[in-house]
């Protein structure tokens, strides 16, 4: 049975990197058929899409934060990571991984339908 | 302010069908994208409910049903069960932002 684990540090500094680490068990990040995906959900607040990657490293990004943010994926490892440059208090958050399935033609409209526990980050001083 | 618009609640007793919208627009629903349906209880991960307008993971009871007309989508619920109170989310693809969408979510209560 497939499961995604978040880890990471729960509290950062304004300015700093957001740093997480999703790690996969129980199947294979290099299974053709999937993307890897985070999310995060600020408190009180609806889901937000981060971005997106294959395990070739392709990427895809949510426009609005695409200039601050960078997944990268270890196959090695069977991981996927996350990295938020120059937070705010507007990045605190729960933050997902999950895995990301192809939707009925292109993988821009596909699914989430592996999600791990989330954690919390908070941004502050 | 979210692409994708739900109401904020909806309510109904025990064994009652409710229904959730999700309104969009040309670039998303109107554009023939996928809907999807998760299902999030507070302090938890977002659960996958429905795929693709009308398709449910395994595992999933069949009290759940989506559809999609035009550039709204809707999640059924029916015959409610107290489990079933938690926020819905609906997701799609907006060409126009080239972004992944949601609702802002719809909050269930079982009366």
């Amino acid at each position: 049975q497939l499961q995604l684990q978040e880890s990471g540090p729960g509290l950062v500094k304004p300015s700093e990197t957001l740093s997480l680490i999703c790690s996969v068990t129980g199947g294979s990040i290099t299974n053709r058929n999937y993307y890897w995906a985070w999310f995060r959900q600020p408190p009180g607040k609806g889901l937000e899409w981060i971005g997106s990657i294959y395990n070739t490293g392709s990427t895809y990004y949510r426009p609005s934060l695409k200039s601050r943010v960078t997944l990268s994926v270890d196959t090695s490892k069977n991981q996927f990571s996350l990295k938020v440059r120059s937070v705010t208090a507007a990045d605190t958050a729960a933050y997902y991984c999950a895995r990301h399935c192809r939707g009925s033609t292109t993988w821009y409209e596909g699914f989430m339908d592996v999600w791990g526990q989330g954690t919390t980050v908070a941004v502050s001083s | 302010q979210s692409v994708l618009t739900q109401p904020p609640s909806v309510s109904g007793a025990p064994g009652q069908t409710v229904a959730i919208s999700c309104t969009g627009g040309g670039p998303n629903i109107g554009a023939g994208f996928d809907v999807h349906w998760y299902q999030q209880i507070p302090g938890t991960a977002p659960k996958l409910l429905i795929y693709g307008h009308n398709n449910r993971p395994s595992g999933v009871p069949a009290r759940f049903s989506g559809s999609k007309s035009g550039t709204s989508a809707s999640l059924a619920i029916a015959g409610l069960q107290a489990e079933d109170e938690a926020d819905y989310y609906c997701q799609s693809f907006d060409s126009s932002l080239s972004d992944v969408v949601f609702g802002g979510g719809t909050k269930l209560t079982v009366l």
